[in-house]
């Protein structure tokens, strides 16, 4: 079965700096790899996805990811952090069924101002 | 363009009742699939439909159930509620076309169980 690890449960970052928030996964085959973000009391929304090309992937609101196959992550990462930018951030990869996502269990990102 | 639509937002019930959420999705979007959210097991797929068959189902007894309809709108029911089943169950819908995997979220039903 595909999964993704979130190692940290919580990043802090200052207003201004980049951030990292980590995932490595495990699949067998090619990986389809998501993040989504949370807002308190609010659905998910996708911020970026991998398939297959350009190793960077650019998405929503400044964010993108670096797939690294030999690594086997799929880091996301933004230049310079904003206090709204604080939420929860899940890694997912797609299980088989089109719509079936495995999800990490997610980082807690703190932008402080 | 409506995002996807779950009622109840909030809902409370006792142990023994049974619950039916309800989904509308974007327009457009024929595939539907649900998720369980709770802070202990965290994320957790439930079941998947597409043109009214459900295609994939994750691991969960056979109290949590569903349906999609010919509009593409889709219904889960949880039977003989547990104390453990109160969660925020998210619907999330695409078009299944595409392909291209993303899919788009409602704000979720958080069941309270008693």
């Amino acid at each position: 079965a595909q999964s993704v690890a979130q190692p940290e449960d919580q990043v802090n970052v200052a207003e201004g700096n980049p951030l990292t928030v980590k995932c490595t996964y495990s699949v067998s085959g090619n990986p389809y790899l998501f993040w989504y973000v949370q807002y308190p009391n609010r659905g998910l929304q996708f911020l970026l996805k991998y398939i297959t090309g350009d190793n960077l992937v650019k998405g929503s609101y400044g964010f993108e990811a670096e797939f690294n196959k030999s690594q086997t992550s799929f880091h996301l990462k933004k230049p310079s952090a904003l206090v709204s930018d604080s939420a929860l951030y899940f890694c997912a990869v797609r299980d088989g069924g089109f719509q079936k996502l495995v999800f990490g269990t997610g980082t807690r990102l703190l932008v402080s101002p | 363009k409506a995002g996807v639509t779950q009622t109840p937002r909030y809902l409370i019930k006792t142990r023994g009742q049974q619950v039916t959420l309800s989904c509308s999705p974007i327009s457009g979007h024929r595939s539907v699939s649900w998720y369980q959210q709770t802070p202990g097991q965290g994320l957790q797929f439930l079941f998947e439909y597409f043109s009214e068959t459900q295609r994939n189902k994750g691991n969960f007894p056979g109290r949590f159930s569903g349906r999609q309809f010919s509009n593409s709108r889709s219904e889960m029911n949880v039977s003989t509620l547990e104390l453990g089943d109160s969660a925020l169950y998210l619907c999330a819908s695409s078009r299944r076309d595409q392909n291209t995997g993303e899919l788009f979220f409602g704000e979720g039903s958080r069941l309270t169980v008693l």
